[in-house]
């Protein structure tokens, strides 16, 4: 099991560009979770998706930001136009389907770090 | 204010010795998680401890857990040079939006060889 995988590690944007950042979920998990980590922070609920549908956006800025989860494939968290305090370490963590997301951990990937230049 | 605050923000040890660290939150919780992250790298989950515990161990990890209080400790013994990384808490409150977790800003450990 190869764990929960994040690519890129490492992102540099200028400002302006797009970054999309990819989350694959550990084998047998359908529901991802991205959280954002500013610099000498904790990290920050983002969104939490489950395949094709998006369940709780609400920690995601309304513009620029979106999140998906298709049938195949990764998770991507898209950010369009990216600036400056967009640069952070972004996290997805996954979870088993019907599972009692309340009473375990969670498993996170590595991290995508971006840097907007 | 935010949920998860850790305390304190920064502890230097010497190897051996042991480690406390405490986190305080603010709503109802259904449990509590304690995570470890080394420089630069992911989260590592490390224990949880449900609203209806009071004490928890793992290996050398002890958790302890004051819901009167709000409040938890982690408490690592006979610290290694490995150990040193930030520890957060993170909450999971309880009732709708229970998958959520709310991290405090942590509290970054060195321990001294």
């Amino acid at each position: 099991n190869a764990g929960v995988m994040q690519n890129p590690r490492h992102l540099v944007r200028r400002r302006g560009q797009e970054a999309r950042l990819r989350c694959s979920p550990m084998k047998g998990h359908s529901h991802v979770y991205w959280y954002r980590q500013l610099p000498e922070e904790g990290l920050k609920f983002m969104v939490y998706l489950q395949k094709e549908n998006i369940i709780d956006e609400s920690g995601m800025p309304k513009e620029r930001f979106s999140a998906e989860f298709p049938k195949e494939g990764p998770s991507i968290l898209r950010i369009q136009q990216v600036v400056r305090g967009d640069s952070a370490a972004y996290f997805c963590a996954s979870s088993p389907p019907n599972k009692g997301q309340r009473s375990y951990g969670y498993t996170f990937g590595s991290g995508t770090r971006l840097t907007v230049v | 204010s935010q949920q998860g605050e850790e305390d304190p923000q920064a502890l230097s040890i010497q190897e051996g010795e042991n480690a406390t660290m405490n986190c305080s939150y603010k709503t109802s919780i259904n449990n509590l998680q304690w995570y470890r992250q080394n420089s630069g790298r992911g989260l590592v989950h490390l224990i949880l401890i449900r609203s209806n515990e009071r004490e928890k161990h793992s290996g050398r990890l002890r958790v302890t857990l004051d819901t009167s209080k709000k409040s938890s400790s982690l408490l690592i013994t006979a610290s290694r040079a490995a150990d040193t990384a930030s520890y957060f808490c993170a909450t999971v409150p309880s009732g709708a939006g229970s998958y959520q977790l709310t991290f405090g800003k942590g509290t970054k450990l060195s321990v001294i060889p």
